[in-house]
């Protein structure tokens, strides 16, 4: 089983809102990752979790905050976004050693900011 | 720091035909892994191949193959008889020692695959 699953699908929001995007994996994965995608772009890292810890932060704004409750579950904060924020938000997880990461990823949330 | 570059933006193809999807990855890191990825539309990035930089065996998993050849930092993807459920966007991606568990993307190849 190699499922991320990422809730919910789908989020409107305003930019006075605040919600929450979550991820759950189940493969006894420790790292765990945030992506933005814009249309017709790669993915960029926003944050790497190993261990529970935030160990890499690519310099996201503090609109957004994540948060790694155990190990099986990554959430992202959302507070006061900016239209510009819209975009499919990505969760992944692996293993932590370079030699056993592949990176699974979850369908994504697809979040409109009006 | 590392690269990876995929030239081709877009492809369109008629069912049946084979495509091959170019990738070209720089790097100074003699350990690395190079990854295919595919997006369907629903959007999930599904992991199709991990290989790593000492093995230089092709392989081909149905009518997937893939061509890693160092000597030209290339990793290319070849789908044979093509069908429609193969239209997505594919990224190539790359990670190594330096970048710690950081993926490189390519710029991905959107793939159109006509009845």
């Amino acid at each position: 089983d190699t499922e991320v699953t990422q809730t919910p699908k789908h989020l409107v929001m305003g930019m006075t809102n605040k919600k929450s995007l979550k991820c759950e994996q189940h493969m006894g994965h420790r790292a765990m990752y945030w992506y933005k995608q814009k249309a017709k772009k790669p993915p960029e890292l926003m944050f790497v979790y190993s261990y529970e810890k935030l160990s890499i932060n690519e310099s996201v704004p503090s609109r957004f905050s994540p948060e790694c409750p155990n190990s099986s579950l990554l959430n992202l904060h959302l507070h006061a976004l900016q239209p510009e924020d819209s975009a499919l938000y990505l969760c992944a997880s692996s293993q932590v050693t370079l030699a056993k990461n592949i990176q699974y990823f979850g369908a994504g949330t697809r979040l409109s900011v009006l | 720091a590392q690269k990876v570059t995929q030239a081709q933006t877009e492809i369109s193809v008629v069912e049946k035909e084979d495509v091959t999807l170019d990738c070209v990855y720089e790097t100074r890191d003699t350990t690395y892994y190079l990854f295919w990825y595919k997006q369907p539309p629903s959007g999930e990035l599904v992991f199709l191949i991990r290989r790593n930089s000492f093995d230089e065996q092709n392989e081909i998993s149905g009518r997937y193959s893939w061509n890693f050849q160092k000597s030209t930092s290339s990793f290319n993807f070849t789908i044979t008889a093509s069908q429609v459920v193969d239209s997505a966007v594919y990224f190539c991606a790359l990670v190594n020692n330096n970048a710690g568990n950081m993926l490189t993307f390519g710029g991905g190849t959107r793939l159109m695959v006509k009845p």
